[in-house]
């Protein structure tokens, strides 16, 4: 089946430091594409970042980096420089081309930022 | 408007009441999305609408559930003879179009709560 496997329920994170959450996915399908949305208490859902199966280089919005690990089907997102403000849910997601649960997310990681 | 308009923004009935969930995407968008998020839980894809293409029902969790999209527009949710399990923060999202590169537009969600 296709899925999404976000392993960290929650994280913690000092301020101004560097921090990984996970994401890993499993899928056949030779073109898709994967994202991150950061969901802070208000509720919105929020985009941060995407990445293509085909795309080389790894993607990068400002703080975010998402380490791309194609043959180990991994797509991390590095938040660099941690801010009180990045105190969210944050979902990893996969979109693919054809077929049944073309659009899944992944159950979620909680980050806390301490000061 | 600007963004993805879902109403009502809150929802409180009875169990077995049918209650309707309305979602107004961005204009011009074709694709339509439907997911159910329950308390700290992760999205549940629903059903999904492409232009005039047959929905992907595959997430209807069951035929109490059904989704409608007139125009290629307005699309409502109904769920007839509601559950206490049916409890969630019901959320819609549209894109440009259904490709693997276009990102959710999430609208703030409706929160359904059943008695």
């Amino acid at each position: 089946a296709q899925k999404i496997t976000q392993t960290q329920p929650g994280m913690f994170v000092q301020e101004k430091e560097a921090v990984t959450l996970d994401c890993t996915y499993d899928t056949s399908d030779p073109s898709y594409g994967l994202f991150w949305y950061k969901q802070p208490s208000s509720g919105e859902m929020i985009f941060l970042i995407y990445q293509g199966s085909y795309d080389q280089q790894n993607a990068t919005e400002g703080r975010y980096s998402l380490n791309f690990q194609k043959a180990r089907k991994s797509a991390n997102l590095v938040i660099s420089a941690s801010q009180l403000g990045d105190s969210a849910m944050y979902f990893c997601a996969m979109r693919r081309a054809s077929g049944t649960y073309k659009y899944i997310f992944g159950t979620g990681t909680r980050l806390k930022v301490l000061a | 408007g600007a963004g993805v308009s879902q109403s009502p923004s809150n929802k409180v009935t009875e169990k077995g009441k049918d209650v309707e969930l309305r979602c107004d995407p961005i204009s011009g968008h074709t694709a339509l999305y439907w997911y159910r998020q329950s308390l700290g839980q992760g999205l549940e894809f629903l059903i999904y609408f492409q232009g005039n293409s047959a929905p992907d029902k595959s997430g209807l969790p069951s035929d109490r559930f059904s989704a409608e999209r007139t125009g290629g527009s307005v699309s409502t949710l109904t769920i007839q003879r509601t559950q206490q399990e049916d409890s969630a923060v019901y959320l819609c999202a549209s894109s440009l179009d259904d490709s693997i590169f276009e990102y959710w537009h999430f609208g703030d969600g409706t929160r359904l709560s059943i008695l």
